[in-house]
């Protein structure tokens, strides 16, 4: 099974910081890289497929890259409404699809 | 719109059953696998496996083969996740969540397993 490493759990970061999050597969997913955002008590939220496309409606201060098995996204000028966990999840070929241990964004 | 719809909140007993329901509205059903998903407190997304809706196969991760259950009832455009043999450690908000990439996920069914 593909495994999927988030290298930071949490960190403290500023408003208006630039954040940026990494998540590392033990193979080649082949851009098959999804991010989410989740806020407490809430589902999560898809923001990022195909480890760089933009989902509509979400706003364009989030961004994502990487290629082979290393991915990040990124968050210019954080928002509050930005302080939540990220999740990174691989769906490349066949299950189990399987996310990252997430990293959660709180405020210095 | 597409909506996934899930069942309430349940509060069950140690060996009991519990079956939580998930209702897709907003596109054909059949035309997008359902996943599940368990959110333990304090813990990540875990993938609990998904099912075919058009063949209707499921597929489970290691760790949920054996008392984990999908199923469908395709004529109400609803998939359900069934638990048997209740253990405590089961507590958590269990999430269904529409495709590939999860573009729609279901608000949250929280399961409390307690004697």
């Amino acid at each position: 099974d593909i495994q999927m490493t988030q290298s930071s759990s949490s960190f403290s970061v500023s408003l208006g910081d630039r954040v940026t999050i990494t998540c590392k597969a033990s193979e080649d997913i082949y851009n098959r890289l999804a991010w989410y955002q989740q806020k407490p008590g809430n589902a999560p939220r898809l923001l990022i497929s195909g480890a760089t496309s933009l989902e509509t409606g979400v706003p364009s201060r989030f961004s994502g890259s990487g290629s082979g098995k290393d991915y990040t996204l990124s968050i210019t000028s954080l928002q509050t409404e930005d302080v939540a966990t990220y999740y990174c999840q691989q769906y490349w070929s066949t299950p189990p699809w399987t996310f990252g241990g997430g990293t959660k964004l709180e405020i210095k | 719109q597409i909506q996934l719809v899930q069942s309430g909140p349940e509060l069950k007993k140690p060996g009991e059953t519990v079956r939580i329901s998930c209702k897709a509205s907003g596109y054909t059903f059949t035309t997008a696998g359902m996943q599940w998903v368990q959110k333990m407190p304090g813990k990540g997304l875990k993938w609990i496996g998904w099912i075919n809706t058009h063949s209707g196969v499921p597929k489970y991760a290691e760790d949920f083969k054996g008392r984990f259950a999908f199923s469908l009832e395709t004529s109400a455009s609803t998939a359900y996740l069934q638990i048997s043999n209740l253990k405590n450690e089961d507590t958590a908000t269990y999430f269904c969540a529409k495709g590939n990439y999860f573009d729609y996920w279901g608000q949250g069914t929280t399961l409390t397993v307690s004697s």
